[in-house]
């Protein structure tokens, strides 16, 4: 029974279209996250939701669209797709903003091809 | 600006010998510090933390070691096993910015039989 699962795993598509990612996690947590992974292998925050509120936006275009409809779903929407869009995006999940350790639980990632 | 780095992108290591991870940082504000290991095609998965207020944190055969004054910490897998092939990113928490986490590049783990 997956914690966190992203959909799709795999989305190839061309540049200028609009896609989404969408995310869920069942281990009760209240916040909610969004990294990219770079051709370089860095993992960078995107978005951080808590309680659907957005409480960290890093710099990230306006093309990127986080929606949460409840605290258990985090959906990416990405217009206006472009090359260095391509990436592999991670959800993640936590229990409360300041928790002791700071443990985030991910998921396994949906890659991101843009043509 | 990379705030969290792994110098090394990759380690070879025989099977029953110690693995050391090296992770350096350079913000002083960091206050947890987490590692992660990462299978191909997975998501990343906790491994181990440590305060900033501690030098030494050990769970079984994983130690992870923090030297505030050299901003440096290093993970030591004792021994090292062939399911320990995986890539291992070094991950830091600023206070009150949301649990936000600043990874590392990763380091790529190879343990041999």
């Amino acid at each position: 029974d997956t914690a966190v699962s992203q959909t799709p795993k795999y989305l190839v598509t061309q540049m200028g279209n609009d896609k989404s990612i969408k995310c869920e996690q069942n281990l009760g947590h209240d916040t909610m996250y969004w990294y990219k992974q770079d051709s370089k292998k860095f993992l960078k925050i995107m978005f951080s939701y808590n309680n659907k509120e957005l409480i960290i936006n890093e710099t990230v275009p306006n093309r990127f669209s986080p929606k949460s409809p409840d605290k258990a779903h985090l959906n990416l929407h990405i217009n206006s797709l472009e090359l260095g869009d391509s990436a592999v995006y991670f959800c993640a999940s936590s229990q409360g903003v300041g928790g002791p350790t700071g443990e985030l639980f991910f998921g396994e990632g949906s890659r991101l091809t843009v043509l | 600006d990379q705030q969290v780095k792994q110098n090394s992108p990759s380690l070879s290591v025989q099977e029953g010998r110690i693995s050391i991870l090296n992770c350096d940082y350079t913000n002083s504000m960091f206050d947890y510090f987490l590692w992660y290991k990462k299978y191909p095609a997975e998501g990343p998965t906790f491994l181990i933390s440590i305060s900033s207020i501690k030098d030494k944190n050990e769970d079984g055969r994983f130690t992870v070691f923090l030297n505030k004054s050299a901003k440096h910490l290093s993970l030591h897998i004792v021994p090292s096993q062939p399911g320990d092939s995986a890539v291992y990113f070094c991950a830091a928490r600023r206070p009150n910015a949301g649990n936000m986490l600043t990874f590392g590049g990763g380091t790529r783990l190879m343990v041999k039989p």
